[in-house]
């Protein structure tokens, strides 16, 4: 039972452009999201992330957007770095300190 | 910048014997947990854990899993008869209230 769902397990992007992670999720009750990077052989570190009252949230090169209706996330990095290669996860919980649910993360490949 | 620190980075078993999986949360977070990712799936809950008490726990904390926080800085993961199954990377994870969590670097956990 796959509550968060990444259904592109690889994707290839060349340096400079722009890389669009997506992500759906099943459960309406869930209100905090985030995305997660991770490297090999480390374990994963927080990237983003955004609340279910807002639709956009900021940081730099990366945006996050949400779009309730469609119950989809997405991770726009822009631009591109080849050191923004890693496997990257979208987690989503409940309202309160609730574990996070885990989707199968997709793994990015910035080429130069 | 403060860590989660997990030893040992790998461990090798045997099956049906107890493994201990140490970790060092950052000191001023409250809220610890164990996730774990078999190779190739996603990265899934254990148990959370928080005021010297289990929180929450998933289907797959089941009574051969325990966790204890002896002296207030260490937090484990005890494993009392391995089996095959377990064999994965096992993540340490603390936050503070409401917020993101960090993950300590894992520890490689092989059942043979």
């Amino acid at each position: 039972d796959q509550q968060v769902k990444q259904n592109s397990p690889s994707l290839s992007v060349q340096e400079g452009r722009i890389s669009i992670l997506n992500c759906d999720y099943t459960n309406s009750m869930f209100d905090y999201f985030l995305w997660y990077k991770k490297y090999p052989a480390e374990g994963p570190t927080f990237l983003i992330s955004i609340s279910s009252i807002k639709d956009k949230n900021e940081d730099g090169r990366f945006t996050v957007f949400l779009n309730k209706s469609a119950k989809h996330l997405s991770l726009h990095i822009v631009p591109s770095q080849p050191g923004d290669s890693a496997v990257y996860f979208c987690a989503a919980r409940y309202s309160g300190n609730t574990p996070l649910v885990f989707g199968k993360g997709t793994r990015l490949s910035v080429i130069a | 910048e403060p860590e989660v620190t997990q030893t040992p980075s790998h461990q090798v078993t045997q099956m049906g014997q107890e493994v201990i999986l140490r970790c060092v949360p950052i000191s001023n977070h409250l809220y610890f947990y164990w996730y774990r990712q078999i190779l190739g799936q996603k990265v899934e809950f254990l148990v959370s854990f928080y005021n010297n008490e289990i929180s929450e726990k998933s289907e797959i904390f089941d009574d051969q899993f325990s966790v204890e926080r002896p002296d207030g800085s260490n937090f484990t993961l005890k494993i009392r008869s391995t089996k095959l199954e377990d064999s994965a990377m096992y993540f340490c994870a603390s936050s503070r209230e409401e917020e993101k969590l960090f993950f300590g670097s894992g520890t490689q956990l092989s059942v043979l």
